[in-house]
């Protein structure tokens, strides 16, 4: 069968939670950052993206996170439903072209 | 919901078998892009294209080909493949400019497996 989960660090959370999913970016020079939800069988779709001269960015039930000094970028979802499910990538941005990072697993049960 | 199809979802080939995977977008975007990605894996950018005759590789060196006549078509063609090819593919799209300049549409992915 299929690895899927065995490379992911996984975040189990119970319904109605605050997530927060974690991401180390790697160059210094990127300037925009964004976060993607890929649920199974689908392709990622956007959530939320912040540019570097700001360190926080809120959506509906989103926050985006960022760390420049320590290269790192958190989301955080409120309220954390079932549909929440999912893996969680972040990219960043460098010169013409997206970069994404090691997902994240989220696994919400009722 | 994005409109960027890509056909087919799902391909069982033998090894030295020509393939190409199929992607439309009707959204009129200049960018378009293949990712690789593994199960449970990160995509990698292995070609892109910023509009028609436009054609750049990415990050992942791949013996995948690209083409781009149309706007809104952008297949990617293996000429033979192999079992190291078994992965799943997918193709995004993006404008050029744009506010979120980071937000790429997905299509859903063709997933490809070399016996």
């Amino acid at each position: 069968g299929e690895s899927v989960g065995l490379h992911l660090p996984t975040l189990s959370v119970q319904e109605g939670d605050n997530s927060i999913i974690n991401c180390a970016y790697s160059n210094s020079a990127s300037d925009y950052f964004i976060w993607y939800k890929q649920e199974s069988g689908k392709g990622p779709q956007f959530i939320i993206d912040i540019r570097s001269n700001m360190d926080k960015r809120q959506g509906q039930r989103v926050t985006v996170l960022l760390n420049k000094t320590v290269k790192h970028l958190s989301l955080q979802i409120a309220a954390t439903q079932p549909g929440d499910s999912a893996v969680y990538f972040c990219a960043e941005k460098r010169y013409s072209t997206l970069t994404f990072g090691k997902g994240t697993m989220l696994l919400v049960s009722p | 919901e994005a409109d960027i199809y890509q056909t087919p979802r799902y391909l069982v080939i033998g090894t030295g078998k020509k393939i190409t995977l199929e992607c439309s977008q009707t959204m009129g975007h200049d960018k378009m892009y293949w990712y690789q990605q593994d199960p449970g894996m990160e995509l990698h950018l292995i070609h892109y294209s910023y509009g028609v005759n436009s054609t750049e590789k990415g990050d992942l060196s791949s013996e995948s080909t690209v083409s781009r006549i149309r706007t809104e078509h952008f297949p990617l063609t293996l000429e033979s493949a192999r079992p190291s090819h078994t992965s799943q593919y997918l193709c995004a799209s993006s404008r050029i400019p744009g506010p979120r300049t980071g937000e790429l549409f997905f299509g859903e992915g063709s997933r490809l497996t070399v016996l």
